[in-house]
């Protein structure tokens, strides 16, 4: 099983800053990692999928980078929205998810 | 628009058993495999079970291995997680997920349901 590590566990930065998520695997699963939001009360939402792929809709402002064992998610200038939890999720193997990332507002 | 709706959740005894449905709409359900995903305070976000769109193969997590079963029906657009010798880890929401791919079990998720909640307690 490919475990997922992510961190700052909590990020607390005001409107307009910029966010830096780190996802880290076990081992390499290339560049099949995807990013999703989670806000409360809803279903995780696809952000990102093969590292910078945006899914549809995703402003630009939510951007992926990374490759082998070491991912990033990057939010520029954040808006009240982007208040959520954060989860990377690889596809290398059988799925796995990161035990997610609070941004807060 | 890809709709999915699960139900059957509830609050369950160690050892019960549970059924889980998925209505699935708004894209061609039989041309996808489908997942289950689970949620709890205690796992995160969980990979549980997948079902290949004619349904002839399932793969399961070692979690639920033995324990859980999923099965589909094309003709309804629906999919089911039967859930027998429960145990209190498997508390959590459970979500009917459509992968991006229509094949594989290495999948990304772009569309889930709502989510079910299962509660096993004593």
């Amino acid at each position: 099983e490919i475990v997922l590590t992510q961190s700052p566990a909590t990020l607390s930065l005001s409107p307009g800053e910029r966010a830096t998520l780190s996802c880290r695997a076990s081992q390499s699963v290339s560049t099949y990692l995807a990013w999703y939001q989670q806000k409360p009360g809803q279903a995780p939402r696809l952000l990102i999928s093969d590292v910078s792929n945006r899914a549809t809709g995703i402003p630009a402002r939510f951007s992926g980078s990374g490759s082998g064992t070491d991912f990033t998610l990057v939010i520029t200038s954040l808006e009240p929205e982007d208040s959520a939890m954060y989860y990377c999720q690889q596809r290398s193997s059988w799925p796995s998810f990161g035990g997610g990332s609070k941004v807060e507002i | 628009q890809v709709h999915l709706v699960e139900s059957g959740g509830g609050v369950v005894q160690p050892g019960g058993s549970l059924r889980l449905s998925c209505v699935a709409s708004g894209f061609a359900f039989s041309d996808y495999a489908m997942h289950w995903v689970r949620q709890s305070p205690g796992r995160g976000l969980e990979w549980l079970t997948h079902i290949r769109n004619d349904g002839t193969n399932q793969w399961y997590a070692d979690s639920v291995l033995g324990r859980f079963t999923i099965s589909r029906d094309n003709s309804k657009n629906t999919m089911d997680l039967q859930m027998d010798s429960l145990r209190p880890e498997d508390t959590g929401v459970y979500y009917c997920v459509k992968p991006v791919a229509a094949s594989g079990i290495r999948s990304y998720f772009d569309s889930w349901g709502l989510g079910t909640q299962v509660t096993v307690s004593s």
